[in-house]
């Protein structure tokens, strides 16, 4: 089964701060990745698939890069409604699907 | 526009059964797989299985396989999730999601229902 770990596990920023977030599979998935944010309380949403492309209505602040193993989700200038957990989620390999454990951002 | 509405919150013993639903709406309800994702308190997702409606195909992930039981009814756009016999340990929110299938972008979940919280305590 591949793997996916994410880095770190929670990260504290302010509101107009550029973070970064990675994910990394244990073996290499091609593009096949996504991201969701999930707030509390909230299901996940979907904001970013096949590594980079952004899914509609979803903020352009949003970039994701990567491929084989390494991934990354970017947030250009956070804004307060960013504050959330992500989850990567590989998709290389149907039916199977695997999520990070979530990366907490909190406000500083 | 698509919607996925769960049924409610539960509140079981240890060794009740029960069958939480699922109900796609505003797209092609047979066209699409549905998932099931578990999200314990204060922890990540855990995908457990999906299901395609057009004809019941179901595939489980290992972690859920004999664990729980997927099923459709696509004569009125539900999907379903069941347990035969609740332990303390399946207390969870549960989520349904659409799985969108591309050739050239894998597959992800687009769509989420609400969430049902399922509660199993004596």
């Amino acid at each position: 089964d591949i793997q996916m770990t994410q880095s770190p596990s929670s990260v504290s920023a302010s509101v107009g701060d550029r973070v970064t977030i990675t994910c990394r599979a244990s073996q290499g998935i091609s593009s096949w990745l996504a991201w969701y944010q999930q707030k509390p309380g909230k299901a996940p949403k979907l904001l970013i698939y096949a590594a980079s492309s952004l899914q509609s209505g979803v903020p352009s602040r949003f970039s994701g890069s990567g491929s084989g193993t390494d991934f990354t989700l970017t947030i250009s200038s956070l804004q307060p409604e960013d504050f959330a957990t992500y989850y990567c989620q590989q998709a290389n390999s149907f039916p199977h699907i695997t999520f990070g454990q979530g990366t907490r951002l909190e406000i500083k | 526009e698509v919607q996925l509405v769960q049924s409610g919150a539960e509140v079981k013993k240890p060794g009740e059964s029960l069958k939480i639903s699922c109900k796609g709406s505003g797209y092609s309800f047979t066209s699409y797989w549905i998932g099931w994702v578990r999200q314990m308190p204060g922890k990540g997702l855990e995908w457990m299985g999906i299901i395609y409606p057009g004809d019941s195909d179901t595939r489980y992930s290992p972690s859920f396989q004999g664990q729980v039981t997927i099923s459709a009814d696509k004569s009125i756009s539900t999907a379903y999730l069941q347990w035969s016999s609740l332990k303390a340990s399946d207390t969870a929110m549960y989520y349904c999601a659409r799985l969108r299938i591309a050739a050239r972008s894998g597959h992800y979940f687009d769509y989420w229902g609400q969430g049902t919280l399922v509660t199993v305590s004596s």
